[in-house]
């Protein structure tokens, strides 16, 4: 139980261009789901926490309108990177928690390379 | 600033041998969890420690929580090559379901 996914697995952009991010609970209903991102040998960085039917919280330093967050169900949210630039390439992973615990359960991470 | 620190930060040993890493922060958390991160890949949950001075075991992972909850450790005995990579402590910050991560240790199992 406690499955996430996220697509696409990879994906490699040119400079300008948006790319949208899909991440799902498959098997459990997620009020809240997490996007971090993470550098080459470094811990998680939180970007932002999104909630189902509301605006997600984003962490200081994170651009709300570069870093689209959208959480239309229970089992989806989606991050739209508008506007890439090479500097957005790294590695973006979801999570989503487990009602009434602490506990988050993560996507298996987007690879996203900008050109 | 809820801050957990893990020690040491890179670990490098033989299949077979035993190795401890260890989670410390000079907050209490509620709870702490363990995950473990391949390249490439998200990090997996390995377990949730929520008692002061708990001890749980998963095959060959022994987890404790200290007394005070500041503090966990991980103990991996006759460690397999399938061992190799990144482990998080992480707790979940003071009034919010958001985790506060370590920066990991990075344990590397020689064949």
């Amino acid at each position: 139980g406690a499955v996430v996914s996220q697509h696409p697995s990879w994906v490699i952009c040119k400079s300008g261009t948006s790319v949208k991010i899909e991440c799902r609970s498959l098997d459990f209903q997620a009020t809240t789901m997490f996007w971090y991102r993470q550098f080459p040998k470094q811990s998680l960085m939180l970007m932002a926490t999104s909630n189902e039917g509301s605006k997600a919280t984003y962490e200081q330093g994170v651009e709300k309108d570069k870093f689209l967050i959208n959480h239309a169900s229970l089992t989806l949210s989606t991050l739209t990177v508008t506007s890439a630039h090479p500097e957005d390439s790294s590695f973006y992973i979801c999570s989503a928690g487990l009602a009434g615990t602490y506990e988050q359960y993560f996507g298996p991470g987007t690879r996203l390379t900008v050109t | 600033t809820q801050l957990l620190e893990q020690s040491p930060q890179f670990l490098s040993i033989q299949e077979g041998e035993n190795l401890t890493v260890y989670c410390n922060s000079s907050s209490v958390f509620s709870s702490l969890q363990w995950y473990r991160q391949e390249p490439g890949e998200g990090p997996v949950l390995l377990v949730t420690v929520v008692t002061g001075g708990e001890v749980k075991k998963l095959k060959r992972l022994t987890f404790q929580f200290g007394d005070a909850r500041k503090d966990s450790s991980l103990h991996i005995t006759a460690a397999q090559p399938g061992d190799t990579g990144l482990y998080l402590c992480a707790g979940p910050s003071a009034g919010s379901y958001q985790l506060t991560f370590g920066k990991g240790t990075k344990l590397s199992v020689i064949p």
